[in-house]
């Protein structure tokens, strides 16, 4: 059971929008920034959203992240086959000293 | 360029020991806090353990905690985790990855198994 919740898996068409949230607590997600992670079959995670809603050069403006409260989200829009990977979302908590983890939401471009 | 490489991963009994190790290159290795993070065969990512630049301060997943020892050697640019009391449930891949989980190395296999 993961600190932080995801949906697990979520689909849409080629060239539609998404969003994938993230619901934590008042610990993690509501007192820390929200970084978002994309592992692609087979690869090591990669950053693609820090600070909340910041993107590391070379990712593209289709990613972005929003936060609202102990809720965190992550946006794709104009999806691309490539697009097809686990998405994590993560944060510290400072109840547990500890970095966390969502449980990874599975998305399928159909 | 920025890179982590792990290694040090294998084959281990329940109840054996090993030590994990990273290299980082292509930045201040001392400048920054690092993690190890695992994920289990089919399973989502795990954090295991962070530590800061100058190793005063260390953090452990409950999971791991008293049997797991993270370090680092600044002057060799280098991670560690040192992991007795192995467990089947401690199988999984092993990454090394850089504060806030910017950066992120291949991974490397440890499984518990007799």
């Amino acid at each position: 059971q993961s600190v932080l919740t995801q949906p697990p898996s979520v689909s849409a068409a080629p060239g539609q929008r998404i969003t994938i949230s993230c619901s934590g607590s008042s610990s993690n997600i509501g007192s820390n920034s929200v970084s978002w992670y994309q592992q692609l079959p087979g690869t090591a995670p990669k950053l693609l959203i820090y600070d909340t809603f910041k993107r590391p050069s070379g990712i593209p403006d289709r990613f972005s992240g929003s936060k609202s409260g102990t809720s965190a989200a992550l946006g794709i829009t104009g999806l691309l086959t490539g697009d097809e990977a686990d998405y994590y979302c993560g944060t510290w908590d400072n109840s547990l000293s500890a970095w966390v983890f969502g449980g990874g939401t599975k998305l399928t471009v159909l | 360029e920025v890179q982590l490489v792990e290694s040090g991963g294998g084959l281990v009994k329940p109840g054996g020991s090993l030590r994990l190790s990273c290299a980082g290159s292509g930045f201040t290795f001392v400048e920054y806090n690092m993690n190890w993070v695992r994920q289990a065969p089919g399973r989502g990512l795990e954090w295991v353990s962070s530590i800061s630049g100058t190793g005063t301060d260390i953090y452990y997943a409950d999971s791991v905690k008293g049997r797991f020892t993270i370090s680092r050697d600044n002057a060799e640019n280098s991670l560690y985790l040192e992991m007795s009391s192995l467990r089947a449930e401690d199988t999984a891949l092993y990454y090394c990855s850089r504060y806030g989980m910017d950066v992120w190395g291949k991974g490397t296999t440890v499984t518990v198994s007799s």
